[in-house]
């Protein structure tokens, strides 16, 4: 079955700094990743669309500026907190679906946990 | 109105029975609807997906689908305490690939 895989599963970072986060689809190609965060209790939000060799698409309130994501090829899509506060301490979870079909299931990474202090 | 709704729980059934987990979405033309489940400090796992109208079984899974009346469910038969979780309904909107969740059910099977 479809694999993606996650790096770093978790992470903590002092406020102020970047983080990255890294998400592979191991046994197939992803042209779309999207990437979610998790609170404590919470559902999924999503966060943002990577799409392979262009600019992200982001959901309304998630700023662009701090949650780069850069999808260079169709096996890699990474999300990078800037400059973290506290209040970016959550679990963000990468997703891809087979680029064959938009109907296909995602599957998603083991996610990242993250703690600014 | 949220976009995918469902009742929080906690859902309590007894080892063996039937638990009925529901789902409401409001996007008509939604297209693809999936069932993941989710333990603590774990990633979602699908579970189901089902795209048309009626049931669809797998294992002790059945999920069920209502677009007239923009409803999902999800029936686990003889339920056993490793099924207790949380339990998302996803639903994405047409040809986009995105996934849309509720906030999630969370079960508890009780020995």
């Amino acid at each position: 079955g479809a694999v993606v895989s996650q790096h770093p599963s978790r992470v903590i970072c002092k406020s102020g700094t970047s983080v990255k986060i890294e998400c592979r689809s191991l046994d197939f190609q992803a042209t779309t990743m999207f990437w979610y965060r998790q609170f404590p209790k919470k559902s999924l939000m999503l966060m943002a669309t990577s799409n392979e060799g262009s600019k992200a698409t982001y959901e309304q309130g998630v700023e662009k500026d701090k949650f780069l994501i850069n999808h260079a090829s169709l096996t890699l899509s990474t999300l990078t907190v800037t400059s973290a506060h506290p209040e970016d301490s959550s679990f963000y979870i990468c997703s891809a679906g087979q680029a064959s079909s938009y109907n296909s299931p995602l599957h998603f990474g083991n996610g990242t946990r993250l703690t600014v202090t | 109105q949220k976009e995918v709704e469902q009742n929080s729980g906690p859902l309590s059934v007894p080892e063996g029975a039937i638990a009925s987990l529901n789902c409401t979405y409001s996007d008509r033309v939604s297209q693809s609807f999936f069932w993941y489940r989710q333990y603590s400090g774990k990633s979602p796992e699908l579970i189901m997906s089902i795209y048309s109208n009626g049931d669809k079984e797998d294992g002790r899974f059945t999920a069920q689908l209502n677009k007239a009346s923009q409803y999902v469910s999800l029936l686990i038969r003889d339920s056993q305490p490793s099924d207790s979780a949380t339990y998302l309904c996803a639903v994405s909107p047409s040809n986009t690939g995105k996934l849309i969740f509720g906030q999630g059910t969370t079960l508890q099977v009780k020995p």
